[in-house]
């Protein structure tokens, strides 16, 4: 079982849709980050976050430490929303260095 | 534009080369990461540096090496090449290790 898992894999939406990806991991962490890597490949850090709730425009990170898990949900979606999303988790024994590990992503694909 | 710069965008090469990718972090950044993201394994972290020192390390491969020089910019040397080395090769950079990492534009490496 993979440290962190992502869900769905894919994910197809209408423009305007409400979208949640989720993300599960089973370490204990220090941060969590939200990654959107666009068709080019390159990768944008969207969110670092340790507890509750960010919010960025249309977007919002939310996270549950005793959960182990954490949800980006894009509102109002728009077909320039698809990408890749990638969740990536700080493992918090690791004192010494920031080694991320990263979930295999969400593809969501936005059609108008 | 993320302020993280990497060169070459794209490099060709053949199986049993060497090959050296470069990255510069972004002004103010001490800690510079290297992650490989290839079809197969999606993004891993090869290796940390902060402030010209090595902070962690990963899955980084014995015919890898990384250094950190005193101007904060950095190399991943590639040597011995496979086919299966062919990945994209992704900087980020930080200000220190427990803040949000800024990805550069990656190096798609293609060994044939």
């Amino acid at each position: 079982k993979n440290e962190v898992e992502q869900s769905p894999q894919n994910l197809t939406a209408q423009e305007g849709e409400f979208i949640t990806i989720n993300c599960s991991y089973s370490v204990g962490i220090s941060a969590l980050h939200w990654l959107q890597q666009h068709p080019g490949g390159g990768i944008v850090s969207l969110f670092m976050l340790s507890s509750g709730k960010k919010k960025h425009g249309r977007l919002i990170a939310t996270i549950n430490i005793q959960e182990k898990h954490s949800s980006l949900h894009i509102t109002a979606s728009h077909p320039r929303d698809s990408a890749v999303y990638i969740c990536a988790v700080k493992n918090r024994e690791e004192t010494s260095g920031s080694r991320l590990t990263f979930g295999e992503g969400t593809q969501l694909t936005v059609n108008p | 534009d993320s302020g993280v710069t990497q060169t070459p965008k794209h490099l060709i090469t053949a199986t049993g080369q060497r090959v050296t990718l470069r990255c510069s972090p972004r002004s103010g950044d001490l800690s510079v990461y290297w992650y490989q993201q290839s079809l197969d394994q999606g993004l891993q972290f090869l290796i940390q540096y902060y402030n010209g020192e090595e902070r962690a390390k990963g899955n980084i491969l014995e015919r890898f090496s990384a250094q950190q020089f005193p101007d904060l910019h950095s190399e991943l040397n590639l040597s011995s090449l496979e086919l299966g080395d062919s990945a994209l090769y992704f900087c980020a950079s930080s200000v220190g290790g427990q803040n949000e990492q800024y990805f550069g534009p990656g190096t798609r490496l293609t060994v044939t």
